[in-house]
Formats: structure tokens, sequence, C-alpha cells
């Protein structure tokens, strides 16, 4: 299997601040790779696909970037709405999560 | 507006087959541009894929290496529906339960979930 690492585990931030979190692949992926959104007893969203194709209905300030092992999932202004729980998902082998990143306030 | 609806008990016995199955509304299970697929999340193991079933002319299905001895998933036409059976359950399969669609965006490529069933605490417990 295809292992997927976020780091961090946890970010403390500010509504208005700049937040990258980073996935790295245990091997080459291309840009098979997906992020989601996951509040409190509510399914994962999708927001990005193949690396940085931004799904409809979601707002611009998050961006996706990267290829090969290592990719960023960027929101360039946080807002209140994207306090929650960040995965990154790899598709091109069978499909594996990375443990998740909690965004909390500062 | 493509909708997932899933049903199925909250509490299952050791041994016994947990069941879930997941209804669809504003696509069809027999779709040329869709798979359709469970996942589970738990504290122990986050979120796992456990498989999913396609139609390109005929029906396919692809399953996880760690449950592929005991998983079923099956499409219901007549029902636009379709369903998780796993076998001889124990407490490590306690987890919520998702079914979710992917959408065949490039021909022969796996994709990533656009859409999610509302989850479902499934608990292993005599």
């Amino acid at each position: 299997d295809i292992q997927m690492t976020q780091s961090p585990s946890t970010l403390s931030a500010s509504v208005g601040d700049r937040v990258t979190i980073t996935c790295r692949a245990s091997q080459s992926i291309s840009s098979w790779l997906a992020w989601y959104q996951q509040k409190p007893g509510k399914a994962p969203k999708l927001l990005i696909y193949k690396a940085s194709n931004l799904e409809s209905g979601v707002p611009s300030r998050f961006s996706g970037s990267g290829s090969g092992t290592e990719f960023t999932l960027t929101i360039s202004s946080l807002q209140p709405d994207d306090f929650a729980t960040y995965y990154c998902q790899q598709y091109d082998g069978y499909w594996t999560f990375g443990q998740g990143t909690k965004v909390e306030i500062k | 507006q493509v909708q997932l609806q899933q049903s199925g008990p909250g509490l299952v016995k050791p041994s016994q087959t947990l069941s879930l199955t997941c209804a669809i509304s504003g696509d069809s299970v027999s779709s040329n541009s869709a798979a359709w697929n469970w996942i589970r999340q738990s504290p122990s193991r986050g979120l796992e894929w456990l498989g999913r079933t396609y139609y390109r002319s005929k029906w396919y299905n692809d399953y996880a290496a760690s449950v592929r001895s005991r998983i079923n998933i099956n499409p219901d036409t007549s029902k636009n529906q379709f369903s998780l059976q796993l076998n001889s359950v124990t407490p490590e399969d306690t987890a919520v339960y998702y079914c979710a669609r992917e959408p065949r965006r490039e021909a022969g490529r796996k994709a990533d979930f656009d859409y999610w069933g509302q989850g479902g605490l499934v608990t292993v417990s005599s």
C-alpha cells in the first residue's frame, strides 16, 4: 500500500492567516491526489482533486499543488468555517488517506 | 444533485455479518460514469477504503486486501442502491461506515470521491 503522511498533525491559526498543510506519499503518485475537509459528525467533503483542481462550489481561497511525492493544500485567508480536519488521499493505487491535520483556533 | 442515503443496523454481534445499504438518487448504480465505494473511519485505523462496485458493460468489484476474504459489495439495479456485507466481524470492525461516489473523470483511471453518504456508526459488541 502507498502510505500518506501529513504534517503537521495539528495547526493553530487565526482568522485571516495563510495556512499550508503538507502531504507526502511513500512513492510517486504523479498527480493522483485529493484533499478533503471533515467537520465533526460529518462526512468528508471534496475540496481538490488531481492535486490542483478545485471542486465545483469550493471557495477559491483553497488551492492545491505538487506532484510525485510531495503535495500542499493552502488556504489563502482562513475563515471561521475552515476550522476542521483536512485529509489527503491518493488514488494512484488503491485508495489510502493521510492521518489528518486538525486546524484549530489559535 | 446526487444524494446517497445509508441505512443499516448500528450494532452487530461478533462473528456475525455487518450489512449496510446505500440508496442513490440523482445518479444510477449502473452508470458508466461512476463507481460506488464503501469507506470506514475509526480512531485506530483512520479513513480506510474497503471496496467498490461499478458497471462498464459488465459488473466489476475491487476490494481492499485487509478485508478481501470476508467482504461483498453488490449492486441492486431494481432499487438503485448498493450494499456492503462484511462477514465474521470482530470489535476491530467498529467504525463509522460511509458510502461514496467515484466519478469517472478519466477513462481507465481511478478518481476521488465527490459525493458521500451521511455515515453510520456500526459497533461490534455482544
